[in-house]
């Protein structure tokens, strides 16, 4: 069972570099979620989206961007990288009507 | 005022203790509360999840909700080295947004 598929693991950017992080699940999950964890802060809600064509900011959406065309994919853009944007990315899905979130392995990105 | 406060620690513990977790939350309209684990370089997983305020066990896990003092506790019975992980609570209203604790480290020493 694939889950929640996060590509790529590690990846290191150059300050204003953008790149696109991927996301791709195969439970048929409406709701998906980008989250970013920085050490002792917790998760912080980046974006979120709850079927395909729709997407809301969180609490951090600053320097980020999504898009959500299919069921499957969700992908999060960094434009113009900043070290402020250095942590580890977590994507997450779930179904409707429930509170379970399944969650990828995460990236680790580094911007210096 | 963070919507979900919990103590960082680091916890240790030997094998066998009873192992308490707690976080206070702000927002009295949270309605679902949930405990999450999470082993090093991976992601978290759903370990506890309840609606109302009491008790829920699933095994040597014990999830506890007081809505009046607005404080959620996850009690580990049995510690065992495998439960060394950090913990991550977590609480929402609506389905669309989820609060997260900051975490608590926990390790289980042989």
């Amino acid at each position: 069972n694939a889950g929640v598929t996060q590509t790529p693991k590690f990846r290191i950017l150059k300050i204003g570099q953008s790149m696109t992080l991927q996301c791709t699940q195969d439970m048929n999950h409406n709701y998906m979620y980008w989250y970013r964890q920085d050490p002792g802060m917790g998760l912080k809600l980046i974006y979120y989206s709850v079927g395909a064509g729709i997407t809301d900011k969180g609490e951090v959406p600053n320097g980020y961007n999504v898009s959500r065309s299919t069921t499957e994919d969700f992908p999060l853009r960094l434009e113009l990288a900043a070290p402020s944007q250095t942590s580890v990315y977590f994507c997450a899905s779930r179904q409707g009507g429930t509170g379970e979130l399944f969650f990828g392995e995460g990236s680790r990105l580094t911007v210096l | 005022q963070k919507e979900v406060e919990q103590d960082p620690g680091p916890l240790s513990v030997p094998e066998g203790a009873i192992v308490s977790l707690n976080c206070t939350y702000s927002n009295s309209a949270f309605q679902y509360f949930m405990w999450y684990r999470q082993y090093s370089r991976k992601g978290p997983e759903l370990l506890m999840y309840t609606y109302s305020s009491g008790n829920k066990e699933d095994g040597r896990f014990t999830a506890q909700v007081d809505k009046s003092s607005k404080y959620i506790s996850l009690f580990i019975r049995d510690s065992q080295p495998s439960d060394s992980a950090t913990y991550l609570c977590a609480t929402n209203y609506n389905f669309n947004k989820f609060y997260f604790g900051s975490g608590t480290k926990l390790n289980v020493k042989p």
